[in-house]
């Protein structure tokens, strides 16, 4: 894998069911993987930086697993709310040198 | 500090003109990224400094794109001879580098529109 890949471009979900989504990176000269979200008018903000192979992050319903040897990482939602509704990013940081974002997931939570 | 600041926050242009963008990134950051977004897609890398080195520049980026950072603080991002294919949201984005669990903090961005 040379980019980074995110999967799928968009999703909708029902309030209160679970979801999950993957990003697939480069796994030569892995430095970070981050997780962002973006809301809509607002600018993205992190939600995780992932580092060890075998990681696992998590914030309130939000948690992500990390696989640095097979390049993936997957990022679940438990117990989807309204406000869950964002564009979620990913991003490649290899070497500690530039950040390289997939084309982002867009969940719609249907109340 | 209040966190990364860009401007403006929106640019309207016709074909042709060259317009520049500022951002004055957190304090003590020492990275500074640019980076363009599109309507779907993520934010396309398009270079970015440590201090006041320029460390890599997008290949996709045309030799009509320049970016400066000139004490190692602010940042400004020209584009010359501006095309409607510029048409984009350009997000500006700091890092402390070396801190543990390094991340971005993005500004609001401009968006260009070239009429």
């Amino acid at each position: 894998i040379l980019n980074v890949e995110q999967s799928p471009q968009s999703l909708h979900v029902q309030e209160g069911d679970s979801t999950n989504f993957t990003c697939s990176f480069p796994s030569s000269n892995f430095y970070a993987l981050h997780w962002y979200r973006w809301e809509t008018a607002k600018s993205p903000e992190a939600l995780f930086v992932m580092t060890l192979n075998g990681d696992e992050k998590k914030k309130g319903r939000i948690s992500a697993t990390l696989n640095t040897k097979e390049g993936y990482s997957y990022l679940y939602i438990k117990g989807s709310q309204p406000e869950d509704s964002a564009t979620y990013l990913c991003a490649s940081y290899s070497s500690a040198s530039k950040i390289i974002f997939g084309s982002g997931t867009r969940l719609s939570i249907r109340p | 500090d209040t966190g990364v600041s860009q401007n403006p926050r929106h640019k309207i242009t016709k074909r042709g003109q060259n317009v520049t963008f500022r951002c004055d990134p957190i304090s003590e950051h020492n990275r500074l990224y640019w980076y363009r977004q599109t309507l779907g897609q993520g934010p396309e890398f398009l270079t970015y400094f440590q201090n006041e080195a320029q460390l890599e520049k997008s290949r996709l980026l045309s030799d009509r794109f320049s970016a400066e950072r000139p004490k190692g603080s602010f940042s400004t991002l020209e584009i010359q001879r501006t095309e409607q294919g510029d048409s984009a949201m350009y997000l500006c984005a700091s890092s402390l580098v070396g801190q543990n669990n390094e991340k971005l903090f993005f500004g609001s961005g401009t968006q260009l529109s070239v009429l």
